[in-house]
């Protein structure tokens, strides 16, 4: 079965530092890769996928992430971050089996200092 | 644009109720699913539905079953509700291909008491 590990439940960063939220997965075949976020008290909604057009996805929000095979990776990325994104993000994968279901890590928590 | 509706966001039940979930989405889409969320354990799931009538368990369907009368709608059912099941639920849909986006409602608060 696949997994998703996302180091970190918690990432503090300054305004305008930049923002880098860890992601690893496992899987026996090319996967599909998903990053959503969660505002508080909200549903999740979708940052980016990777699909295998491109190893780097570019998303909304000024957020991107890099697909790297060799370190089974698809970090997240964003120059310079802005209060606004304060928020919980979730890396998940795309199942290969009939369910068509996400698995999804434990999420991490982006806290924005002033 | 596409919509997930939750029909509660906030609901306050007793031990030993019977709890529906009522989730509804406008895209025709052939996939639904109840996930539930819990800090530091992300998102699981707890039954999915590939097509009306048609149902799934996911990683942990103790305690919940799901009904799929028509393809628009989902209901998640906790049949006797217990203090352990107080969470958020997230109802999701998703077309069919493995790299489509699921889409999520805004989240149902359920606490037992």
């Amino acid at each position: 079965a696949q997994s998703v590990t996302q180091l970190g439940s918690h990432v503090s960063v300054s305004e305008g530092a930049l923002v880098l939220l860890r992601c690893n997965y496992s899987s026996s075949v090319p996967p599909y890769l998903f990053w959503y976020v969660q505002y508080p008290n909200q549903g999740l909604q979708l940052l980016l996928k990777y699909t295998s057009a491109a190893t780097l996805v570019k998303g909304i929000n000024g957020f991107e992430a890099e697909f790297k095979k060799s370190e089974t990776s698809f970090h997240l990325t964003k120059p310079s971050a802005h209060m606004s994104d304060a928020a919980e993000y979730f890396c998940a994968v795309s199942e290969k089996d009939s369910s068509y279901k996400l698995i999804f890590g434990s999420g991490t928590r982006l806290l924005v200092r002033p | 644009d596409v919509k997930v509706t939750q029909s509660s966001r906030y609901l306050v039940k007793r031990t030993g109720e019977k709890v529906f979930l009522e989730c509804v989405q406008d895209m025709d889409h052939e996939n639904m699913f109840w996930y539930r969320q819990d800090p530091g354990l992300g998102l699981r799931l707890i039954y999915f539905s590939y097509d009306v009538k048609m149902k799934e368990k996911g990683d942990i369907p103790e305690g919940y079953s799901v009904s799929r009368e028509k393809k628009e709608r989902f209901s998640l059912i906790l049949e006797s509700a217990s203090t352990n099941q107080t969470s958020m639920y997230l109802c999701a849909s998703r077309q069919g291909g493995y790299s489509d986006t699921i889409y999520f409602g805004e989240g149902s608060w359920l606490t037992v008491v």
